[in-house]
């Protein structure tokens, strides 16, 4: 398997546009996370999924994100409006069980 | 809530040397502790998991300890190669949240 595969690494965009990132995760697992990474805040989880269905999404900053999981090997993170402080880096993880998790390469997000 | 603590935020060390990486949290209550590494521009790469029923997990030159009645973990690198330049962090799960709290990670040198 090639890992957590996220897209795109980079992205860069104007505030106020709409931002959608991606995440395959590892074919099997049943748990999809959603973390933001800032040098104030560190690693922080936003959302997670168990077999498609959210179950936790209380680390949402605000109502300008939503997460989706249509089926077992696609999510989505999309923030409507951006601004410039959702800037950071938007990791992806899966696990099989609430065991090990394993992260995707991140997506670094510049809101200018 | 959960608080994850690791000291120092940064170590340099000549290469050769055996070093010690540390990690407290607030609640003994954890479901596992992880410790991860990250590269820059990277994402996370699970070292060592160790299950909260466990003392300790071994992996190379890598050893983790876990004293959860003191909420204290460490990782021991023997040998200190320049290859083991990175960040790493520590993260604990807690039972029936499926979330992992994060430290903010020690950044190390190994130096030639």
């Amino acid at each position: 398997d090639a890992g957590v595969i996220q897209s795109p690494r980079h992205e860069v965009t104007e505030m106020g546009q709409e931002v959608t990132l991606r995440c395959k995760p590892i074919s099997g697992h049943d748990y999809l996370f959603w973390y933001r990474q800032t040098m104030m805040r560190g690693l922080e989880l936003l959302i997670y999924f168990n077999n498609n269905v959210p179950i936790d999404d209380s680390g949402m900053p605000e109502d300008r994100f939503s997460a989706k999981m249509p089926n077992a090997s696609f999510s989505t993170l999309k923030i409507q409006p951006s601004e410039p402080r959702d800037s950071a880096v938007y990791f992806c993880a899966s696990s099989f069980g609430e065991i090990q998790a394993f992260f995707g390469q991140g997506t670094r997000l510049t809101v200018v | 809530k959960q608080e994850v603590t690791q000291i120092p935020a940064a170590l340099s060390v000549p290469e050769g040397e055996n070093l010690v990486l540390n990690c407290s949290f607030t609640d003994s209550a954890i479901y596992n502790l992880q410790w991860f590494r990250q590269d820059p521009g990277k994402g996370l790469t699970s070292l060592l998991l160790i299950q909260s029923s466990q003392r300790e997990q071994t992996s190379g030159r890598l050893n983790a300890s876990l004293d959860k009645s003191s909420g204290r973990s460490t990782l021991y690198i023997a040998a200190s190669q320049p290859g083991d330049s990175a960040t790493y962090l520590c993260a604990v799960n807690i039972p029936g949240a499926n979330n992992l709290f994060f430290g903010t990670g020690t950044r190390l040198t190994v130096i030639p």
